[in-house]
């Protein structure tokens, strides 16, 4: 069965601090993604990376980094957090997009992980 | 560019009465679209998805979309609703062109009454 895991479900963190969000999937995906939800707002891409050591901007990637050392695991930091980042944070992951057509392969995500910074 | 409008914020439907989700796009090139659903503290499941073949869609759980190039649209529809749909449900376009940027619309909260 297809699994994508998420470090923590909840974090609290307090101003300034240095956040990890860990990010593992089991499916051998080359492409990963993290996102951030805030209500009314939907989900906005912060970064993804198109395989291991890749890394792309997404449309809100300040304040945020990442990093991908293995095949199965994407990190998401926080240099120094901050208020405004508290939000629901997504991982996903999927197989890469064959060819130039709009073909799709689901992106599979995790259950997410709630982050307050206080 | 690519965007996508999810037209109300929160519906809400009796059991047992139809569902009627709705959706429009904009998109440069010729889109793909999907639905996603969350179950409240659960991650994003994907619904159905259309990418060029057929415009009527099915997908999971009895649900269904239409795509409508003349009108933009992607509606979400369900003949009958079970208190087991209650949950949030995303519209996302994905262009053509290499497609890793998946576009999400602000979601729509469907309540369903007894």
């Amino acid at each position: 069965d297809v699994k994508v895991t998420q470090s923590s479900r909840y974090l609290v963190k307090r101003t300034g601090e240095k956040v990890f969000l860990e990010c593992v999937q089991d499916m051998d995906h080359e492409n990963m993604f993290w996102y951030r939800q805030d209500p009314g707002l939907g989900l906005r891409l912060i970064y993804f990376s198109y395989d291991v050591k890749m890394k792309e901007k997404g449309d809100i990637p300040e304040g945020y980094s990442v990093s991908r050392e293995k095949k199965e695991r994407f990190s998401l930091i926080l240099e120094s957090a901050s208020t405004n980042q508290t939000s629901m944070y997504l991982c996903a992951s999927r197989s890469p997009v064959l060819g130039l057509a709009p073909l799709y392969n689901e992106q599979f995500f995790g259950p997410g992980t709630r982050l307050t910074v206080l | 560019a690519q965007s996508v409008t999810q037209l109300d914020s929160h519906v809400s439907v009796s059991e047992g009465t139809p569902v009627l989700l709705r959706c429009n796009y904009s998109s440069s090139y010729s889109p793909s679209l999907f639905w996603y659903v969350q179950h409240p503290n659960k991650g994003l499941q994907l619904l159905l998805k259309y990418t060029s073949a057929a415009t009527l869609v099915k997908g999971i759980n009895g649900f269904e979309a239409e795509f409508k190039k003349s009108e933009t649209s992607f509606h979400l529809t369900k003949p009958s609703a079970h208190m087991s749909d209650a949950a949030e449900y995303f519209c996302v376009v994905i262009a053509g062109g290499g497609g890793n940027k998946l576009t999400f619309g602000t979601g729509t909260q469907l309540k369903v009454e007894l």
